[in-house]
């Protein structure tokens, strides 16, 4: 059974930096597609980020596009999401999870447990 | 704002069925495929329905769901005071590389 953990969540000062960490265990990361999706307090889920199991197609809502990267590890079977330029508007719960093709689209079928950003001065 | 739109609430008695609806209304981002998803606070969101119709193994038969045209509803008949949650519709699209978007979420009260 694949798990997700993610981690690096903390508080941040606006226009800081910080990088999320998302590993996978109970399967091969590199077999898979994979996306971030985050969750404002009390508000709804936001896809921000997918990257294809071969790793050459990486696409960003508008709302992170050039200042959001993700990246992998495949010897750690690791995802990462590397964040800059910082804004209170990306205080959210962040949501690492796994995605799967059946029939005529996709779904998301696993997700961690998610790992917290604060950014406020 | 959501590019699909789910109504913010919805309420139902113990045994009832109740609908909620998600609309990609007039769309520009190709035919949508629709899942469905329920969360509960503090907790991640968990897949009930995808293909805009099958359950997940585990997915009580009691959770269903349907599309039309750039909608979708999902339908819980029977309704238990465990099913009290959040619930939100998400669709993939293809267009630059592709991506999700989400409805905005239903919460769900069982009276």
């Amino acid at each position: 059974e694949v798990q997700l953990v993610e981690s690096g969540g903390t508080l941040v000062q606006p226009g800081g930096s910080l990088r999320l960490s998302c590993v996978m265990s109970g399967g091969t990361l590199s077999s898979h597609e994979m996306n971030w999706v985050r969750q404002a307090p009390g508000k709804g889920l936001e896809w921000i980020s997918f990257i294809r199991r071969s790793g050459n197609t990486i696409n960003y809502a508008d709302s992170v596009r050039d200042r959001f990267a993700v990246s992998r590890d495949l010897a750690q079977n690791s995802l990462f999401l590397q964040m800059s330029s910082l804004r209170a508007e990306d205080t959210a719960v962040y949501y690492c999870v796994r995605q799967l093709w059946s029939g005529p689209g996709p779904y998301m079928d696993v997700w961690g447990k998610g790992t917290t950003v604060i950014v406020s001065s | 704002q959501s590019v699909l739109t789910q109504p913010p609430s919805a309420s139902g008695t113990p045994g009832q069925r109740i609908t909620i609806s998600c609309s990609g209304g007039t769309s520009n981002i190709g035919s949508l495929t629709f899942s469905w998803y329920q969360q509960f606070p503090g907790t991640a969101p968990k897949v009930l329905i995808y293909s805009n119709s099958q359950r997940p193994s585990g997915v009580p038969d009691r959770f269903s769901g349907a599309k039309s045209g750039t909608s979708a509803s999902l339908a819980i008949s029977g309704l238990q005071s465990e099913d009290e949650a959040q619930y939100f519709c998400a669709a993939w699209h293809d267009s630059l590389n592709g991506g999700w978007v989400f409805g905005g979420g239903t919460k769900l009260t069982v009276l």
